[in-house]
């Protein structure tokens, strides 16, 4: 089974500090994705990645950025985290082609306080 | 640009009804994909099913099924003799082709479907 897995299913973090969310997939995709979900507002695309080292700007990165090292890990930081921020946060992955689904992780809920 | 429209915010049904969860999409491809995914109150999306732009024919597996309507830009979702598991949240998306590599997906804003029992 494909498993995507995220480091926290809770964080609480305070206005300011730097935040590092985690995820990691088994299944040796190329793509990995960040989303935010938000009431009212679906699943928005934060950043995603087609290979490592590689990023691409989603339909919402501002006060985020990316990191991909190794290829079975996608990191999200935000630099200086603000309350605007609190969000259920969603890593997906998937293989390269546009036919195939994505694995979503169990989403980190994070509150910026 | 890509965009996806669920317009049914939520949906509450008694068990054993009959429900039709809409989508409507935008696109300027010629070849795309729809995808459906649901998210139980566990919070991990779980794929449903997948369909490409070349193939409007109805899918059914068991209770679900799919009418994908190219002419109308319709890729709509019924559950037939509804139960109370299939409270979730269901999301409609549209694959895009990222302009260097790779592909995304554009979600619409979801439809909370509470079965009662």
């Amino acid at each position: 089974d494909v498993k995507v897995t995220q480091s926290s299913r809770y964080l609480v973090k305070r206005t300011g500090e730097k935040v590092f969310l985690e995820c990691v997939q088994d299944m040796d995709h190329e793509n990995m994705f960040w989303y935010r979900q938000d009431p009212g507002l679906g699943l928005r695309l934060i950043y995603f990645s087609y290979d490592v080292k590689m990023k691409e700007k989603g339909d919402i990165p501002e006060g985020y950025s990316v990191s991909r090292e190794k290829k079975e890990r996608f990191s999200l930081i935000l630099e200086s985290a603000s309350t605007n921020q609190t969000s259920m946060y969603l890593c997906a992955s998937s293989l390269l082609s546009s036919y195939n689904e994505q694995f979503f992780g169990p989403g980190t809920r994070l509150t910026v306080l | 640009a890509q965009k996806v429209t669920q317009a049914q915010t939520e949906i509450s049904v008694v068990e054993k009804e009959d429900v039709t969860l809409d989508c409507v999409y935008e696109t300027r491809d010629t070849t795309y994909y729809l995808f459906w995914y649901k998210q139980p109150p566990s919070g991990e999306l779980v794929f449903l099913i997948r369909r490409n732009s070349f193939d409007e024919q109805n899918e059914i597996s068991g209770r679900y099924s799919w009418n994908f309507q190219k002419s109308t830009s319709s890729f709509n979702f019924t559950i037939t003799a509804s139960q109370v598991v299939d409270s979730a949240v269901y999301f409609c998306a549209l694959s895009d082709l990222a302009e260097t590599s790779g592909s995304r997906l554009t979600f619409g804003e979801g439809t909370q479907l509470t079965v009662n029992p």
